[in-house]
């Protein structure tokens, strides 16, 4: 089965500062989409990524999925903290529909 | 539209009782997605319909957990008898039909506390 691994699992940054996590799959991706949780909420999706090699941004935060496609990094510019909460990755479950997630990636920002 | 509605947000109970979680996905959408959410596993899929069907149960711990989704506008999560372990955060998610399935939109979920 899939497994997808995040980092790191946790991090803080101090407000204005750059940052990425990574998420890495033990198998070819299909469908890489990230997520965000703040603390007692649910899961907004932020973006979705298939080719390999592709790039998207969404205001402050983008998204690469590699050319390999076993994993993608999610890059936040100047970070807010507006910006803090559970950044978690999901993949397609090959010839299944539904989502396999990473374990998170715990972003505080200071002030 | 009001998203993904969730009911109760949380419940407090003790073991052996039923719990029945409650979730109304936004209306069009057609896939309705219950998971569980711990510190320990992570977020993990329990049961996804399509179309009212229920497509996927492998994720359903045991027994003691069933699902149903009577029409496209409700569907129930039951833990029957329930236990100290079924704590967690639980989540429902809807998404539209075609390749946006897996662009999920989810509720605000559900916190268990079994005593």
């Amino acid at each position: 089965s899939q497994e997808l691994e995040q980092s790191p699992q946790s991090l803080i940054v101090q407000e204005g500062k750059n940052l990425t996590i990574n998420c890495t799959s033990s198998k070819t991706l299909y469908g890489l989409y990230w997520y965000k949780q703040k603390y007692g909420e649910g899961l907004i999706f932020l973006m979705m990524l298939q080719k390999g090699g592709e790039e998207k941004s969404h205001e402050k935060i983008t998204a690469k999925l590699d050319e390999k496609k076993q994993q993608s990094s999610l890059h936040i510019t100047a970070s807010q903290p507006s910006h803090a909460g559970i950044y978690l990755c999901g993949a397609d479950a090959q010839g299944a529909q539904k989502l396999v997630f990473g374990q998170g990636t715990r972003l505080t920002i200071n002030p | 539209d009001a998203g993904v509605i969730q009911s109760p947000r949380h419940e407090v109970t003790e073991m052996g009782q039923e719990v029945t979680l409650r979730c109304k996905p936004i209306s069009g959408h057609n896939s309705l997605f219950w998971y569980r959410q711990t510190m320990m596993r992570g977020l993990e899929l329990l049961i996804y319909f399509n179309n009212n069907v229920p497509i996927d149960d492998s994720g359903m711990p045991e027994d003691r957990f069933s699902a149903k989704m009577p029409n496209a506008s409700f569907s129930t999560l039951k833990i029957q008898p329930s236990e100290p372990r079924d704590s967690a955060v639980y989540f429902c998610a809807s998404s539209l039909p075609g390749r946006s399935y897996n662009e999920q939109f989810f509720g605000p979920g559900t916190r268990l506390t079994v005593l």
